[in-house]
């Protein structure tokens, strides 16, 4: 069975850091590209980054750019999300989500995401 | 950025009976368009992609169709289960982007 598990959201100050993580298990992990998608409180869902198979490309929505760093540990089915220089707007419901394929933004599963709040 | 706009925000609707959402882009994205489900206190769920293909396990009640820039999610006859809030989504460019959604209620 595909599994993700967040983990890492905390209540952070303006202007502060988080590392969220991603733990994976039930496939081959480094088949697959990976996504962080976030959803704020009463809101839609807005994907934020993705990385490929290997690593080698990573994508950001523009809000983030600069800010956010994907990446991942395929020796150990991890993925992570570094974000620096957070902002009340970040206060957000974070997930993970595993594409279809080794590339591109279909996701077929998805964790229970991970609370990340912004706030002085 | 392609824009997602579903209609409408919310639709009540009786069980048994059939539920019709849309969703439009702002651009064409071919078939590359996605539904999601999603329950309180959940993770979404992906039920379509491609427009029209069900994902394994998915109910045959659940259809899609649609091309380019408008897009349907069809339920024929609600469950109880079916009550939630449906997302679509194109996967066409990135940022891959999601409309606002649409909470479908027990009328």
């Amino acid at each position: 069975e595909v599994q993700l598990v967040e983990s890492g959201g905390v209540v952070v100050q303006p202007g502060g850091s988080l590392r969220l993580s991603c733990a994976a298990s039930g496939f081959t992990f480094d088949d697959y590209a990976m996504h962080w998608v976030r959803q704020a409180p009463g809101r839609g869902l807005e994907w934020v980054s993705l990385i490929t198979w290997d690593g080698g490309s990573t994508y950001y929505t523009d809000s983030v750019k600069g800010r956010f760093t994907i990446s991942r540990d395929n020796s150990k089915n991890s993925l992570s999300l570094q974000m620096n220089s957070l902002r009340a707007e970040d206060t957000a419901l974070y997930y993970c989500a595993k594409a279809v394929a080794a590339t591109g933004g279909l996701f077929d599963c998805w964790g229970q995401g991970t609370l990340v709040t912004v706030s002085s | 950025e392609i824009v997602m706009t579903q209609s409408p925000a919310t639709l009540s609707v009786s069980p048994g009976e059939r539920a019709t959402l849309s969703c439009r882009a702002s651009q064409i994205v071919g078939g590359n368009l996605a539904w999601y489900q999603q329950k309180p206190g959940q993770a979404p769920r992906l039920l379509i992609f491609g427009a029209s293909t069900r994902t394994t396990g998915i109910p045959a009640r659940f259809s899609g169709s649609g091309s380019g820039t408008e897009f349907t999610l069809t339920i024929s006859s609600l469950q109880s289960e079916d009550f939630a809030v449906y997302s679509c989504q194109q996967y066409n460019n990135w940022p891959y982007t999601f409309g606002q959604g649409t909470k479908l209620e027990i009328k």
